[in-house]
Formats: structure tokens, C-alpha cells, sequence
């Protein structure tokens, strides 16, 4: 059981907007603007691609933003492409130096 | 540019120990905080242990205190495991943390814990 829940899939079509929820509560996501988001292509390592709720690393595309109202966080990945089929985790501080993270959401491209 | 790569997986039978490495390079170890993190089918993500940036404050999650110690030293963090579990198969990942408590990850090691 996960920390923070992720729905386990969401789809769009190529082109499409996409938008992935992550709801906590008010320990972690509700209380710190410390929420990242991570993509993972199979047997890969995690990729940062979203950092304090809505900055975005040097090299991820625009496409991809984040945003988050209250407990819940949110990834939109604008313009849909076929690579960007796999899997999202989201994750926000939780204090005393720890990290949750959530169950994960396995995006399809139709 | 930032490189973690991890070290030490393997098969282990219950009871048994590991010490897993991670070799840093492509920035300023000493600046930043380092965590193991773990993910199994199962359980997804665990956020498993972390250490200060002078290694004076750890934290463990309470699946693995007693059992796991985290430490550090030039351009390299380490992860005792002793007392392993079945459930503590998964893949280890050793990550750079930063003040936000984002993570870059290195490719992780694979532990198998099985007689």
C-alpha cells in the first residue's frame, strides 16, 4: 500500500493531454511544495522530470508541467507521443527526512 | 554529469548479508544528501534509508532499522544489509537527493533473497 495514491492507468491519444493524480494528504503533499514526479521506462531507473510541484529539470519538454491544489498533485503531459507510454511516480516530502512515494500510473498511448 | 552506479546485488539465502556500493561521480559528493531507495512489484517505491550530508543524521524506515546501515565516504555511499529478509528482494537504487527532495537515481542492483 502506497503513501500516495496514483490511479494504476490513464490514456490519451497521440497529441492528446493527459493528466495523472497523486493525492496525499495534509502530512506530505497538502503541508510541502516538495513533490516530484518521475517517469520509468522498463528496467530503467526512475527520471526526474517534475521538482517542487512545477519546475521542470534542464532538458524535459514543456509538455510535460505539474500543479497541485490542496492534498493532490497533478502530471499533464500535453501532446502525446509514443514514447511517452510508460510508467509515472509521484512523490513529496513527508517530513523528518523522509520521501513517500505513490503506487505508480502506467500511461498508454492509444 | 551526474553518475551513480551501484554495485553488490546478488542472491543471498534468508538470514544472510549483503553490502551494497554506489560509486558517485559528475558532482560535489560532499554537498548533497544520498538515500537507497527500493521498488519490488509488490510494494512499489520504499524510501528505505537516508544520510546527511557529514553522514551525522540517518534515518531508516522501520522495515529495515536494526537490520540495514547507510554510510558514506569519499565519492561513495554504502548500504550493510544484514538479517535479509525474503521480502527484502527488490531492486536497490542509490540516489543523489537534493534540497527539494527530488532524486536522480542510479540504474539500481537487483537482491534476491531466497534459499
Amino acid at each position: 500500500q502506497s503513501a500516495l495514491t496514483q490511479p494504476p492507468s490513464a490514456s490519451g491519444s497521440p497529441g492528446q493531454s493527459v493528466t495523472i493524480s497523486c493525492t496525499g494528504t495534509s502530512s506530505d503533499v497538502g503541508t510541502y511544495n516538495f513533490v516530484s514526479w518521475y517517469q520509468q521506462h522498463p528496467g530503467k531507473a526512475p527520471k526526474l522530470i517534475i521538482y517542487e510541484v512545477d519546475k521542470r529539470p534542464s532538458g524535459v519538454p514543456d509538455r510535460f508541467s505539474g500543479s497541485k491544489s490542496g492534498n493532490t498533485a497533478s502530471l499533464t503531459v500535453s501532446g502525446l507521443q509514443a514514447d511517452d507510454e510508460t510508467d509515472y511516480y509521484c512523490s513529496s516530502y513527508a517530513g523528518s527526512n523522509t520521501v513517500v512515494f505513490g503506487g505508480g500510473t502506467k500511461l498508454t498511448v492509444l | 554529469q551526474v553518475q551513480l552506479v551501484e554495485s553488490g546485488g546478488g542472491l543471498v539465502k534468508p538470514g544472510g548479508s549483503l553490502r551494497l556500493s554506489c560509486a558517485a561521480s559528475g558532482f560535489t559528493f560532499n554537498d548533497y544528501y544520498m538515500s537507497w531507495i527500493r521498488q519490488t512489484p509488490g510494494k512499489g517505491l520504499e524510501w528505505i534509508s537516508y544520510i546527511s550530508t557529514g553522514g551525522g543524521v540517518t534515518y531508516y524506515a522501520d522495515s529495515v532499522k536494526g537490520r540495514f546501515t547507510i554510510s558514506r565516504a569519499k565519492d561513495s555511499l554504502y548500504l550493510q544489509m544484514n538479517s535479509l529478509r525474503v521480502e527484502d528482494t527488490a531492486v536497490y537504487y542509490c540516489a543523489r537527493v537534493s534540497s527539494s527532495w527530488s532524486c536522480r537515481w542510479g540504474q539500481g542492483t537487483l537482491v534476491t533473497v531466497s534459499s
